[in-house]
């Protein structure tokens, strides 16, 4: 079946500093990836749907300055977390659909970032 | 580690029947339990998500679960489908360190 690999799995950084997190879709074409962010116990929530080829689109109360994404070929999308302090410490997941997956949704395993 | 089956990757019920989507999960921790549901190119909504508190916890659209330790499933119900129900749902399980699995998913479909 498709497959979404996402790296880092884990990510420590100093405060300050911006980490990268990748997201790939590796045989299949991702035309929409979602990025999501979950707290501990509570529930995803969507942070950008990005379209391959055209600027992603924030939900309400996310920063798209400080949460760049970038959706540049059909199986790379890219998070990156600028300037990141304590708070953007969570865990970041990001999902993908398109060709030939016929609308289903497939997961990356996630990425649980803690900024110092 | 912690994992989740879905036991069935496509339901089909008619309209007005009973609605049930399996979930087996496996954790070494006490899990956190979650159902989504996704329409086509949209995100994820929630549906409902269990945290140690009740066992039977109700969401949204008239949906319903049931969290059974001993047999470590959290199978999703609701009485009475609807049109508009037709979509996939994913059963996702997490643990005290945050870290998430989803399911496969379950893709409904409606009849009229």
């Amino acid at each position: 079946g498709a497959v979404v690999s996402q790296h880092p799995s884990r990510v420590i950084c100093k405060s300050g500093t911006s980490v990268k997190i990748e997201c790939r879709s590796l045989d299949f074409q991702a035309t929409t990836m979602f990025w999501y962010r979950q707290f501990p116990k509570k529930s995803l929530m969507l942070m950008a749907t990005s379209n391959e080829g055209s600027k992603a689109t924030y939900e309400q109360g996310v920063e798209k300055d400080k949460f760049l994404i970038n959706h540049a070929s059909l199986t790379l999308s890219t998070l990156t977390v600028t300037s990141a302090h304590p708070e953007d410490s969570s865990f970041y997941i990001c999902s993908a659909t398109g060709q030939p997956t016929n609308e289903k949704l497939f997961f990356g395993s996630g990425t649980q970032l803690s900024v110092l | 580690a912690q994992s989740v089956t879905q036991l069935d990757s496509h339901v089909s019920v008619s309209e007005g029947t009973p609605v049930l989507l399996r979930c087996n999960y496996s954790s070494s921790y006490s899990p956190s339990l979650f159902w989504y549901v996704q329409h086509p190119n949209k995100g994820l909504q929630l549906l409902l998500k269990y945290t140690s508190a009740a066992t039977l916890v109700k969401g949204i659209n008239g949906f319903e679960a049931e969290f059974k330790k001993s047999e470590t499933s959290f199978h999703l119900t609701k009485p009475s489908a609807h049109m508009s129900d037709a979509a996939e749902y994913f059963c996702v399980v997490s643990d005290n360190n945050n870290d998430m699995r989803f399911g496969a998913g379950t893709r409904l479909t409606v009849k009229p």
